[in-house]
């Protein structure tokens, strides 16, 4: 089955650090590009991250640079959103996405979010 | 960044209706433009890309318009299951700009 899991997610305090996951399975993780999306409770989507189908390129929305790192393992079929520094404003559903095929640069596969809470 | 900005937020509308949503970015993008339909509790679904291109799967009802600053979303004859939120989101540069999201409501 083409699909993707996220987990990771969690209550964490100000000022504290999580590490998501996401593990894909169902086609060929390693020809695609792949994206976090963030969505907190009752807003709409923002873009978080992107990262290569081989980590050549990485980019982050202007405010998660210096806080957040994305990442892959081509082997294990997973991308990886580490958050250090985490303010209240990250809580949020956090999704996997993949890229549509290289050039389309639509998000056609995208995963069920896992929920971070940053709050004291 | 170039700001998406959708219209309406909201609307109310009966089944078999004809509903347009519009998007605006504010710069031009010329067709990369992709639009997401977003139900209650699950993740977005990707619908349209490069403006007018049907997404495989996605019913014949919903097609896309537009090119450089001013796009639509249609969707003819509107079905229970099609209420939704639906968001529009640019892939003409970095960071990937979303719309606010119309929300379509049963009337």
């Amino acid at each position: 089955e083409v699909q993707l899991v996220e987990s990771g997610g969690g209550l964490v305090q100000p000022g504290g650090s999580l590490r998501l996951s996401c593990s894909a399975s169902g086609f060929t993780f390693d020809e695609y590009a792949m994206h976090w999306v963030r969505q907190a409770p009752g807003e709409g989507l923002e873009w978080v991250s992107l990262i290569s189908w081989n980590g050549g390129t990485i980019d982050y929305a202007d405010s998660m640079k210096g806080r957040f790192t994305i990442s892959r393992d081509n082997a294990k079929n997973s991308v990886y959103l580490q958050m250090n520094s985490l303010r209240t404003e990250d809580t949020a559903l956090y999704y996997c996405v993949k890229e549509g095929v290289t050039g389309t640069r639509y998000f056609d596969l995208w995963g069920r979010g896992t929920l971070v809470i940053v709050s004291s | 960044d170039i700001q998406m900005t959708q219209s309406p937020s909201s609307l109310s509308a009966s089944v078999g209706d004809r509903v347009t949503i519009t998007c605006r970015a504010s710069q031009s993008i010329s067709t990369y433009l992709n639009w997401y339909q977003q139900k209650l509790g699950k993740a977005p679904k990707l619908l349209i890309y490069s403006a007018s291109s049907l997404q495989s799967g996605v019913p014949s009802r919903f097609s896309g318009g537009g090119s450089g600053t001013d796009f639509t979303l249609t969707i003819t004859s509107l079905q229970p299951e099609d209420f939704a939120t639906y968001y529009c989101q640019q892939n003409y540069n970095a960071p990937r700009t979303f719309g606010q999201g119309t929300k379509v409501e049963i009337k």
